[in-house]
């Protein structure tokens, strides 16, 4: 199984400022024979169900602002949001979609 | 609009079994594969198993191994997920989420709280 590990657990970042998330693959999500990150992001806010934000590690989905951006390949992924808004408050995971599926930890994001 | 609508809130004594459902609507259901996910209070997101609503293939995590069964009602774009031999440690919801082969899950239902207790 993969797993998949975030950093930090939480986070406190002042309105405006940039947020980053790490996360850790325990082995390579990169699939050789296209090139491609089997890697996501999804944010979930309190009694909702996740909505996904970010696929193939960097490809933002539709309706998502500019200021989420995922970065990284292989094992080592980032998820930066650039200029944090009040609507972002929320629990980040990252999740592979190599083997199955899994996910990470999360990363609750506050304001601070 | 793509829906998924789960059914209810489930209260379950230990050792029973629970029967869960997804209702698709706004896609074509054969085109897409359903994931089953859990999510215990506070805690993340564990996947549990899938079925390719085109040919009713499913994989399922080893930690539910014998224990988890997904199937699915074409004719009513449904898929269902059964869990037996309960324990208070399956307390959590469950979540729908459809997704495309080998592709992120995209869309997820609004969840369905499952409390095991005696």
């Amino acid at each position: 199984d993969i797993v998949m590990t975030q950093s930090p657990d939480s986070l406190a970042v002042s309105l405006g400022e940039r947020a980053t998330i790490n996360c850790k693959s325990s082995q390579s999500v990169l699939y050789s024979s296209n090139n491609k990150n089997f890697l996501a992001w999804s944010q979930q806010k309190p009694g909702q169900p996740p909505k996904l934000l970010i696929s193939w590690a960097s490809t933002r989905e539709s309706g998502v602002p500019d200021r989420f951006s995922g970065s990284g390949s292989g094992t080592d992924f980032t998820l930066t949001i650039s200029s944090l808004q009040a609507e972002d408050v929320a629990v980040y995971y990252c999740h592979q979609y190599y083997s199955a599926l899994s996910f990470g930890q999360g990363t609750k994001l506050e304001i601070k | 609009q793509v829906q998924l609508v789960q059914s209810g809130t489930e209260v379950k004594k230990p050792g029973a079994s629970v029967r869960l459902s997804c209702k698709a609507s706004g896609y074509t259901f054969t085109n897409y594969a359903m994931h089953w996910v859990r999510q215990a209070p506070g805690q993340s997101l564990e996947w549990m198993g899938w079925i390719n609503a085109a040919n009713g293939d499913t994989l399922y995590s080893q930690k539910f191994q014998g224990r988890v069964t997904i199937n699915m009602d074409t004719s009513a774009n449904t898929v269902y997920m059964d869990l037996s031999s309960l324990r208070s440690e399956d307390t959590a919801i469950y979540y729908c989420a459809k997704f495309k082969a080998a592709a992120p899950p995209d869309f997820w239902g609004q969840g369905t709280l499952v409390t095991v207790s005696s």
